[in-house]
């Protein structure tokens, strides 16, 4: 069966200082990976998504997640905070043959100035 | 945009009375999603469908029923609300092919008192 943690449900950092979110999954068959943002009161939004066509992925805001099968790891990463990227950040899981996505518990993201 | 709406946005319900929400799509996707969002959860899956008349339960289904008789809307019925259904409702599409990203609504905010 399909699974994700995300190691820590709060993350503080600097304003300006290195964003690392932590996603570990679980699948007997390839993943296909996403990391959404929310910010509140809102619905999520795609960040990015791995669906093996490169292990780094890029996605939208400066953020990037690196698909590491040897870790079962997808952790994302911002070289350089801003105070916008205050929200709460969801990984999830897919994979062929199933029509679900499994979440993971979130992470909330606060940056101090 | 994947032009997606949710009504009613906000709602306060006592105990023991039905509650229906409406999730409704402008493009035609196949594939809809009913989550409840609540803390230290994440996002769970409630019930999905795969096409008109169409769906199947997701992990937390109890006390949830959904139809659908036409593409755009998808219904979520709570029989009989009760104050463990108090919570923030997602609705999502799922894009293009199969392993595509999910879209989501902006959420409905219910509250069984």
């Amino acid at each position: 069966a399909q699974s994700v943690t995300q190691l820590g449900s709060h993350v503080s950092v600097s304003e300006g200082a290195l964003v690392l979110l932590r996603c570990n999954y679980s699948s007997s068959v390839p993943p296909y990976l996403f990391w959404y943002v929310q910010y509140p009161n809102q619905g999520l939004q795609l960040l990015l998504k791995y669906t093996s066509a490169a292990t780094l992925v890029k996605g939208i805001n400066g953020f990037e997640a690196e698909f590491k099968k040897s870790e079962t790891s997808f952790h994302l990463t911002k070289p350089s905070a801003h105070m916008s990227d205050a929200a709460e950040y969801f990984c999830a899981v897919t994979d062929s043959g199933t029509y679900k996505y499994i979440f993971g518990t979130g992470t909330r993201l606060k940056v101090l100035a | 945009d994947a032009g997606i709406t949710q009504s009613p946005r906000h709602k306060v319900t006592e105990t023991g009375t039905p509650v229906t929400l409406r999730c409704h799509q402008t493009e035609n996707h196949r594939y809809m999603y009913w989550y409840r969002q609540d803390p230290g959860h994440g996002l769970r899956l409630i019930h999905y469908s795969y096409g008109v008349k169409d769906t199947d339960k997701g992990e937390v289904s109890d006390g949830y029923s959904v139809s659908r008789s036409k593409t755009e809307d998808f219904l979520l019925t709570l029989e009989s609300a009760t104050s463990s259904q108090t919570s923030v409702y997602f609705c999502a599409i799922r894009m293009g092919t199969e392993l595509s990203e999910q879209y989501f609504g902006p959420g409905t905010r219910l509250t069984v008192t």
